[in-house]
């Protein structure tokens, strides 16, 4: 079968870095994305990795390893604002989206 | 504002009746998706149209609908449902289908099926 690995809750301290991993296990691989969702709003996208390594925007960055099948989303300077799910969804050799059940963040003052 | 928009936010409804979520995106997109969303479980593709016809339908039970009139809209009728079948139903839409590219989601209907 096709699935995605992550955490299902993370805490962390506002000002701090935190990583969330995910790994998956799909046929094929085309492309890994990141999206976030606050509560009771629609997902909004954040990243996407094609190639092997680090891709940074602003204070998110995204990395990827095809080898093992890992990626992580790290954030840093954290903000309240940031408290939010953070859903990764791999691409198929069929373009066929596979979705983590998403990881729940929540930033202490 | 996603540029993506869902009516209505929030739906309760009887295992008997019948409804219809609505979906619209002037984002000038030509695939158009419907998502169920419980809680803490991986998004659920249910039907995917691409260029306003059904490409995909992943084994949705008959009392699931959907329709798309143009590449703008996009509904899904309910009928007979199950208490079961209480979720976030999220619209989302994509230039493409198929070509690796981000997905803008609406803001979701909470269905509530008593």
């Amino acid at each position: 079968g096709q699935n995605i690995d992550q955490p299902t809750e993370m805490t962390a301290t506002e000002g701090a870095i935190v990583q969330i991993n995910c790994t998956y296990q799909t046929s094929g691989f085309n492309g890994l994305f990141w999206y976030q969702q606050h509560a009771g709003e629609a997902p909004t996208f954040l990243s996407y990795n094609v190639l092997d390594g680090l891709e940074e925007k602003g204070r998110f960055s995204s990395f990827l390893s095809r080898s093992k099948g890992y990626s992580y989303l790290l954030l840093k300077e954290l903000q309240m604002k940031d408290s939010a799910s953070y859903l990764c969804a791999v691409e198929n050799s069929n373009y066929q989206l596979i979705w983590g059940a998403g990881t729940k963040l929540i930033i202490k003052p | 504002e996603t540029g993506v928009t869902q009516t209505p936010r929030h739906l309760v409804m009887g295992m008997t009746n019948k409804k219809s979520l609505k979906c619209e995106q002037h984002l000038g997109h030509n695939a158009m998706y419907w998502y169920k969303q419980s809680a803490k479980k991986p998004l659920e593709l249910m039907f995917v149209y691409n260029f306003k016809e059904q490409t995909e339908n992943n084994s949705v039970p008959s009392r699931f609908s959907p329709e798309c009139p143009n590449s703008s809209h996009l509904f899904l009728h309910l009928h007979t449902l199950q208490p079961e079948d209480s979720a976030l139903y999220l619209c989302a839409s994509s230039p493409r289908h198929r070509e690796g590219t981000e997905a803008f989601f609406g803001q979701g209907t909470r269905l509530t099926v008593v």
